[in-house]
């Protein structure tokens, strides 16, 4: 998973709490990114980031936000879980490499389910 | 908006048949086409990229085709095996360090 974990892997919680999920990377990667995993939906992108403290909205970001206070951190944090929240979240990071390419490695994911 | 759209949904290929899996996108600032392959209960892993200056890239088994003129892209799989059963995913991307905006994917499976 190209250095790239996430925790929780798995989390229940109740409508109306707020949850945080964690993506640590090791490749010193500038670009790191939220996606949701949704069955017909493919991936959607929710927040991101291109370097510390710079932080920009994806496709579904209502209902989330997002802190990167260190290059190997980012945190995903759902305010007010809602059940339409209920999905699989994959972090992704991305730098540049030899020809200047941008690929986009994911990690693992977080199964989290909003009752 | 569906800005990228992935066919067929899902798709059954004999054991050493050819899977084709195509992809159609909108938006012409898309500079980067990655095609992703994803097993139950795991990340998605990157299979092969192929940017708009060129029509076709070859990796293994593994064959994209580009057609910048439709808006169209197409991974190709060989000599299919039982192993590449999973779900397909095209994507595209912007310029810069946008995210990738994914096609809905295709459940592949390969019958021995």
């Amino acid at each position: 998973d190209a250095g790239i974990t996430q925790s929780p892997r798995h989390k229940v919680t109740e409508t109306g709490t707020p949850v945080t999920l964690r993506c640590h990377q090791t490749e010193n990667h500038r670009y790191m990114y939220w996606y949701r995993q949704d069955p017909g939906h493919g991936l959607r992108l929710i927040h991101y980031s291109y370097g510390v403290k710079d932080t920009d909205k994806g496709e579904v970001s209502d209902g989330y936000s997002v802190s990167r206070s260190k290059t190997e951190d980012f945190l995903l944090t759902l305010e007010s879980a809602t059940s339409s929240q209920t999905s699989v979240y994959f972090c992704a990071i991305s730098g540049p490499r030899g020809g200047g390419g941008y690929e986009q490695y994911f990690g693992p994911g977080t199964r989290l389910t909003v009752t | 908006q569906q800005q990228v759209k992935q066919s067929p949904q899902s798709l059954i290929v004999q054991k050493g048949g050819i899977s084709i899996i195509n992809c159609a996108y909108e938006n012409t600032a898309f500079d980067y086409f990655p095609w992703y392959q994803q097993f139950p209960g795991k990340g998605p892993a990157l299979l092969i990229a192929i940017r708009p200056d060129v029509s076709e890239k070859k990796e293994g088994r593994f064959t994209i085709s580009f057609n910048k003129s439709a808006k169209q892209f197409s991974l190709h799989i060989m000599d299919s095996q039982p192993g590449d059963s999973a779900t397909y995913f095209c994507a595209a991307r912007g310029g810069g360090a946008d995210g990738l905006t994914f096609g809905k994917g295709t459940h592949l499976i390969i019958q021995p």
